[in-house]
C-alpha cells in the first residue's frame, strides 16, 4: 500500500490560487470517483474541505474546488485567506481490501 | 451537538496490548460506518480500519492487520480498536472517524484523537 502522491509543500499570496495534485494510480485515483481532501491545522483534527472528487460538505467556502483526471486529482483554493495556512490531503478508495488511501500531505504557506 | 471522544491512549511496552475507545453522541451511531486513522509524530495521515454499519464488515491496512481488531457496540454508542503485538511503529495519534453512506470514504466527523507511545 503506497500513499498518494502530493507535492510538499505549496505557497501563494493572499487572493491568489494555488492548486495541490494527489497523484495515484489505475488501481485507485483513475478507477474511482472518490477522492476526498481534508485540511489539517497544527494540532487539530483534519477537517473534510471535498468529497467524491468535486462536492463540497455544508459549510465549506466555495473557495474550495476539486477535480480529477485520470490518476491525478486535483484541489484549487482561490481567494488565498492566511486561515488557509495549513496541512492539506487527498484520499481515494482503492478497492474493498485496501479500503482507503492517504497522501503524503502538502503543506500550505500564505505568503 | 455531533461529537465523537476517543479515549484509551498511553504508553505501552513494545509486544504489549492496548484497547482504544470512541465514544459518539449528537447523532445515530448505528447508521453510520466507521473508521480508525492514525497520525505519526510528524508525518501524515495514515487509514488504519473500517467497520460497517452492522459490523457485517471490516477492513485492515496491510500494517496492522492480524494484530488489531476493530468492533463497535450501537447500544453502547461505542467504536473500538484491540490493539495487540504493538510495536514502536505504531506510535500515533489515533482518530476515530464518521463515514456517512452518502459520501462514500470520506470522513466528515472526527474526534480528537488519543495519543499511543509504544516504546521501552
Amino acid at each position: 500500500q503506497s500513499a498518494l502522491t502530493q507535492p510538499a509543500s505549496v505557497s501563494g499570496s493572499p487572493g491568489q490560487s494555488i492548486t495541490i495534485s494527489c497523484t495515484g494510480t489505475s488501481s485507485d485515483v483513475g478507477s474511482y470517483d472518490r477522492v476526498s481532501w481534508y485540511l489539517q491545522h497544527p494540532g487539530k483534527a483534519p477537517k473534510l474541505m471535498i468529497y467524491e472528487v468535486n462536492k463540497r460538505p455544508s459549510g465549506v467556502s466555495d473557495r474550495f474546488s476539486a477535480s480529477k483526471s485520470g490518476n491525478t486529482a486535483s484541489l484549487t483554493i482561490s481567494g488565498l485567506q492566511a486561515e488557509d495556512e495549513a496541512d492539506y490531503y487527498c484520499s481515494s478508495f482503492a478497492g474493498s481490501g485496501t479500503y482507503v488511501m492517504f497522501g503524503g500531505g502538502t503543506k500550505l504557506t500564505v505568503l | 451537538e455531533v461529537q465523537l471522544v476517543e479515549s484509551g491512549g498511553g504508553l505501552v511496552q513494545p509486544g504489549g496490548s492496548l484497547r482504544l475507545s470512541c465514544a459518539a453522541s449528537g447523532f445515530t451511531f448505528s447508521t453510520y460506518s466507521m473508521n480508525w486513522v492514525r497520525q505519526a509524530p510528524g508525518k501524515g495521515l495514515e487509514w488504519v480500519s473500517y467497520i460497517s454499519r452492522r459490523s457485517t464488515a471490516t477492513y485492515y491496512a496491510d500494517s496492522v492487520r492480524g494484530r488489531f481488531t476493530i468492533s463497535r457496540d450501537n447500544a453502547k454508542n461505542s467504536l473500538y480498536l484491540q490493539m495487540n503485538s504493538l510495536r514502536d511503529e505504531d506510535t500515533a495519534v489515533y482518530y476515530c472517524a464518521r463515514e456517512p453512506a452518502e459520501m462514500d470514504d470520506a470522513f466528515d466527523i472526527w474526534g480528537h484523537g488519543t495519543m499511543v507511545t509504544v516504546s521501552s
